[in-house]
């Protein structure tokens, strides 16, 4: 069964360090999503990609945070520098149907932990 | 932007009893999804379910979209259903989904 693929799984870096997450989605999604959680909180869309264009990043720092998919398949999500409340979940996920419509497909994560 | 309001945030149940989890949004939608998050933070795909009624084992969901809400429903429960479960619906007009915060279950033996 195909699967979204994301590493590392867990991340620990000092405040200021940059780190950045990578994501895999099913072949052949063409829509791509970078979603953050926070403990207790439902995710939050950062980013969303259609091919190799962004289509919504209004919820992304972007004096810190960067996200690019060059070639329209894996997607690098950034942050320079790291800020202890960057602390969360990092989640990426696919869908075949593009505008937020259709189903989407999560990977396991990455848990990122700012010291 | 659209609100998503899910109840009850806690529940806790003996194994074997039924609950119903249910979402709340605040305007029309054209996609709407059902996730369970285990204990490691992956989002399982329980139901994508815009409108209508699916089923799947001991789980099943309706939507009514034009009363604004869902509803998911667990049968004979077992300790691992336990974790949070998560609705997410995108607005008719809007191009992505937003994430509600959750129902924990919690199953005990």
């Amino acid at each position: 069964e195909a699967e979204v693929a994301q590493s590392p799984r867990y991340k620990i870096t000092e405040k200021s360090q940059a780190v950045a997450f990578w994501c895999d989605p099913i072949s052949g999604h063409a829509t791509l999503y970078w979603y953050r959680q926070i403990l207790g909180q439902g995710p939050e869309l950062l980013v969303q990609f259609q091919d190799e264009s962004v289509v919504d990043d209004s919820q992304l720092p972007k004096d810190r945070f960067s996200a690019e998919r060059l070639k329209g398949v894996d997607s690098t999500l950034k942050i320079q520098p790291a800020e202890l409340g960057d602390s969360a979940m990092y989640l990426c996920a696919s869908s075949s149907v593009p505008q937020g419509r259709g189903e989407q497909y999560f990977g396991p994560g990455t848990r990122l932990t700012v010291t | 932007g659209i609100q998503v309001e899910q109840s009850p945030p806690d529940l806790i149940l003996q194994e074997g009893a039924n609950s119903t989890l249910r979402c709340n949004f605040s305007d029309s939608v054209n996609n709407l999804q059902w996730f369970h998050q285990n204990p490691w933070g992956q989002l399982i795909n329980l139901f994508y379910i815009p409108s209508g009624t699916k089923q799947n084992g001991r789980l099943s969901a309706t939507t009514v979209a034009t009363e604004r809400y869902s509803l998911l429903y667990i049968s004979s429960s077992q300790t691992t259903d336990s974790g949070v479960y998560f609705c997410a619906v995108g607005a008719t007009n809007a191009g992505k989904s937003t994430f509600g915060d959750g129902t924990t279950l919690t199953v005990k033996p």
